[in-house]
């Protein structure tokens, strides 16, 4: 069965260090993986996508994602946090239209 | 830019009501999608469209029926609002690519039942 797990429901980091959200996934064939953020009270915004191109991903706003088919993940990274990167984060696994299955989602709050 | 609306964002309705929330899309996206969002559960589909009048259900479609009768507006019906139907709905839409199903997101509809 396919799945999406986050590692961690919340992660806090001091503004200007790095932040790292963890993205595990099970599927039976290289699907498709993207990165959607949330601000408060708004819809998801798509961070970054893979789809079978170059393992490591950039995005916007700094972002960026590696796959590793080895280890089935595709955690994302950032190199130093900013305030507004505060928001809810979530790890989407595609295998078609139809099937798309999103993770449970990570809170980002980012300390002065 | 593509632009994905919902016709309200707060919406407080009591149980038993009959309730319609509106998606309007404007990037001729053949697929259409709703979500409910409730806090650690991540995004829960409640019905896909692939195409007008065509409608596949989701994981959670009880308690829910939608409309598409046009490419571009995509209505979800709540047919008698109850108190544990509370919650983000947030409708999305996107290509029928074969390996990039981008979705698109509207700003989500905040939906109380009393």
């Amino acid at each position: 069965a396919q799945s999406v797990t986050q590692l961690d429901s919340h992660v806090s980091v001091s503004e200007g260090t790095p932040v790292l959200l963890r993205c595990n996934y099970s599927s039976s064939y290289s699907p498709s993986l993207f990165w959607y953020v949330q601000h408060p009270n708004k819809g998801l915004q798509l961070l970054l996508k893979y789809t079978s191109a170059a393992t490591l991903v950039k995005g916007i706003n700094g972002f960026e994602a590696e796959f590793k088919k080895s280890e089935t993940s595709f955690h994302l990274t950032k190199p130093s946090a900013h305030m507004s990167d505060a928001a809810e984060y979530f790890c989407v696994v595609s295998l078609s239209a139809s099937k798309i299955i999103f993770g449970s989602g990570t809170r980002l709050s980012i300390r002065p | 830019d593509v632009k994905v609306t919902q016709s309200s964002r707060y919406l407080v309705k009591r149980t038993g009501e009959k309730v319609f929330l509106e998606c309007v899309q404007d990037m001729d996206h053949e697929n259409m999608f709703w979500y409910r969002q409730d806090p650690g559960l991540g995004l829960r589909l409640i019905y896909f469209s692939y195409d007008v009048k065509m409608k596949e259900k989701g994981d959670i479609p009880e308690g829910y029926s939608v409309s598409r009768e046009k490419k571009e507006r995509f209505s979800l019906i709540l047919e008698s609002a109850s108190t544990n139907q509370t919650s983000m709905y947030l409708c999305a839409s996107s290509f029928w690519l074969a390996d990039n199903y981008e979705q698109y997101f509207g700003p989500g509809t905040r939906l109380t039942v009393t």
